[in-house]
């Protein structure tokens, strides 16, 4: 099956910092999404992007789907954006979900 | 979208025991999943719940100890059965929907 990998595994930042979250999958996918989980173990859905570039405020995330790779990008990040970060494809009607990556934001 | 509720949110039960959680879209879609996700961990899919039919288990994951109901396209439920330490989870339902996957808040499980 479909193996997913993000990197880096833990990242600290200092609030206003900018950063960027890579999720690196084994197949072509037709679909890719970015989920938040906050502290509390919310699943959030930020972006489905299969391809292209999406941007919703202060976040934005890339899929180059002939590279097998997507970037998420936090600006300006605030001690809101700590959690874990997901990155999921789809395996037949599934999905597989990469290991995360944990951000923790100080104010 | 989809807005989807579990209940209950979180459960503190004995050794041996079962528990049910409710999973409620409030839509009807084709796609309900059940995951775990373990302590520090990532998100491990259970099961495909499949409406008129059996449940479609993943590797490792069995329907004496998980099983599964879906009477309808907006409801299921996960039994956890004869529960032991290691089945301290969090459980998630998830719906599929509009090309994109949505979670409810998820069922926060200790076994003691």
């Amino acid at each position: 099956g479909i193996q997913v990998e993000q990197s880096p595994p833990d990242l600290i930042l200092q609030e206003g910092a900018n950063s960027t979250l890579r999720c690196n999958f084994s197949d072509s996918v037709n679909n890719l999404q970015w989920f938040h989980q906050n502290p509390w173990g919310q699943l959030i859905n930020l972006f489905y992007i299969p391809s292209g570039t999406k941007q919703n405020g202060r976040l934005s995330a890339t899929t180059v789907a002939t590279e097998r790779y997507s970037l998420l990008y936090i600006s300006s990040s605030q001690t809101t954006d700590s959690g874990v970060y997901f990155c999921a494809a789809p395996y037949g009607q599934n999905f597989v979900f990469g290991p995360g990556t944990r951000l923790s934001v100080l104010p | 979208s989809a807005v989807i509720s579990q209940k209950p949110s979180r459960d503190i039960c004995q050794r041996g025991t079962s528990l049910t959680i409710q999973c409620q879209v409030d839509s009807q879609v084709t796609m309900m999943f059940w995951y775990r996700q373990q302590p520090g961990q990532s998100l491990t899919l259970i099961a495909t719940a499949n409406q008129g039919s059996e449940a479609t288990y993943e590797s490792g994951f069995v329907i004496d100890k998980f099983p599964i109901s879906r009477p309808n396209l907006t409801f299921s439920t996960l039994t956890v059965s004869n529960m032991s330490p290691e089945d301290s989870s969090i459980y998630l339902c998830s719906a599929y929907t509009y090309n994109e996957q949505f979670f409810g808040p998820g069922t926060r499980l200790t076994v003691l």
